[in-house]
């Protein structure tokens, strides 16, 4: 079974440019999320998508940050501007989505991640 | 913000040692999950154990929950130095969402 793909794998800008996160989840899962791994931290939760909507952005910064997921499938994420505070690596992982079927929670399984740095 | 807090930071052993990790966590949750992150593989799941539930094994690993203390514990038995990696507990407080929220790791060194 193929992983979630992510990229790039590396992404460098400088501060004020604008840079995009492509994310392709494991086929058939519904659920996907965007973190953001900052050195040293936990992966905290940007936006989570069910399908194509959204069911979790309230730590997205919204003023810089966009994502989408247009038809359910593939996703993006956006920074514009970026500023330096913004380097980390950024996690996209999906979930297959059996709340339908009783469960409470499901494992996530998360992409190999981009590693931004911002100059 | 970060729900749990691992203890401790990093933590040194050597190979066929036992390793203990313990979290904690501030409010109550539906389960608890570990996960694993190393450069070769990224961050893998490794176990879940519900509210419910106070003991759970896979393998090598043996996790217990107490939600009166919101604390939770992974202990990796007779460790390999293939398990140096950085270990997170991730609570679910969320009863639609499935929003995990990590701590901040154990940063776990095997030394063979």
């Amino acid at each position: 079974e193929a992983g979630v793909a992510q990229s790039p794998r590396y992404k460098i800008i400088e501060k004020r440019q604008s840079v995009a996160f492509w994310c392709n989840p494991i086929s058939g899962h519904a659920t996907l999320y965007w973190y953001q791994q900052i050195l040293g931290q936990g992966p905290k939760l940007l936006i989570q998508f069910q399908n194509n909507g959204v069911v979790d952005d309230s730590q997205l910064p919204k003023d810089r940050f966009s994502a989408e997921r247009l038809k359910g499938v593939d996703s993006t994420l956006k920074i514009q501007p970026a500023k330096l505070e913004d380097s980390a690596v950024y996690l996209c992982a999906s979930s297959l989505d059996d709340r339908l079927a009783g469960a409470l929670s499901t494992e996530q399984f998360f992409g190999p991640g981009t590693r931004l740095t911002v100059l | 913000s970060q729900q749990g807090e691992e203890d401790p930071q990093a933590l040194s052993i050597q190979e066929g040692e036992n390793a203990t990790m313990n979290c904690s966590y501030k409010t109550s949750i539906n389960n608890l999950q570990w996960y694993r992150q190393n450069s070769g593989r990224g961050l893998v799941h490794l176990i879940l154990i519900r509210s419910n539930e106070r003991e759970k094994h896979s393998g090598r690993l043996r996790v217990t929950l107490d939600t009166s203390k919101k604390s939770s514990s992974l202990l990796i038995t007779a460790s390999r130095a293939a398990d140096t990696a950085s270990y997170f507990c991730a609570t679910d407080a969320s009863y639609n969402t499935d929003k995990l929220i990590f701590g901040t790791g154990t940063r776990l060194q095997v030394f063979p």
